[in-house]
């Protein structure tokens, strides 16, 4: 039983490129959450996605920031026009419930991004 | 200001010595998570509680969740140096209709042999 999928394991990115973080969920679940953890600081919820849908992106930053889940495919965190301090780790949890009191989310390995 | 305040940050004991871990809100949670989380690693899940008071135990591990719901523990017996890593509470707070955790800072355990 797989669980949560993240790809690339790092990435380095110069200022003012784009960068493209994948998240596949745990089979059987169809809800996912980014999380960003910058360095010295815990970890921050950035937005809820299920199928087609943002449920929840109040911890998104307002600008060059962008997530989506697709019917078919992995969800995909996107950050444009990267800046230094979009350097962190950016992990992914799914979860096989909408919010329920039992409610647990299952984490991936994160994804390591440098913005040189 | 942190909404989940986690106590100490920092702890370094010796095997065999005991530990307890607090994760401390001025807030009420529906549930409340324990992760572990090794370097270049995602956490990984340990517990969920959910009711007031409830208490469970993972092996050497006991977590407890407050009967007010704003606070929990977890305390270590015996602790071994593959215990060493970072311990981070989450929880959802009561009222919010998503999915989103808020986690607190994490407590930093080192166990020396």
């Amino acid at each position: 039983n797989a669980g949560v999928m993240q790809n690339p394991r790092h990435l380095v990115r110069r200022r003012g490129q784009e960068a493209r973080l994948r998240c596949s969920p745990m089979k059987g679940h169809s809800h996912v959450y980014w999380y960003r953890q910058l360095p010295e600081e815990g970890l921050k919820f950035m937005v809820y996605l299920q199928k087609e849908n943002i449920i929840d992106e109040s911890g998104m930053p307002k600008e060059r920031f962008s997530a989506e889940f697709p019917k078919e495919g992995p969800s995909i965190l996107r950050i444009q026009q990267v800046v230094r301090g979009d350097s962190a780790a950016y992990f992914c949890a799914s979860s096989p419930y909408r919010a329920s009191s039992s409610y647990e989310q299952y984490f991936g390995p994160g994804t390591r991004l440098t913005v040189t | 200001t942190q909404l989940l305040e986690q106590s100490p940050q920092f702890l370094s004991i010796q095997e065999g010595e005991n530990l307890t871990v607090y994760c401390n809100s001025s807030s009420v949670f529906s549930s409340l998570q324990w992760y572990r989380q090794e370097p270049g690693e995602g956490p990984v899940l340990l517990v969920t509680v959910v009711t007031g008071g409830e208490v469970k135990k993972l092996k050497r591990l006991t977590f407890q969740f407050g009967d007010a719901r704003k606070d929990s523990s977890l305390h270590i017996t015996a602790a071994q140096t593959g215990d060493t890593g970072l311990y981070l509470c989450a929880g959802r707070k009561v009222g919010n209709q998503g999915g989103k955790l808020i986690f607190g800072q994490g407590t930093e355990l080192s166990v020396k042999p």
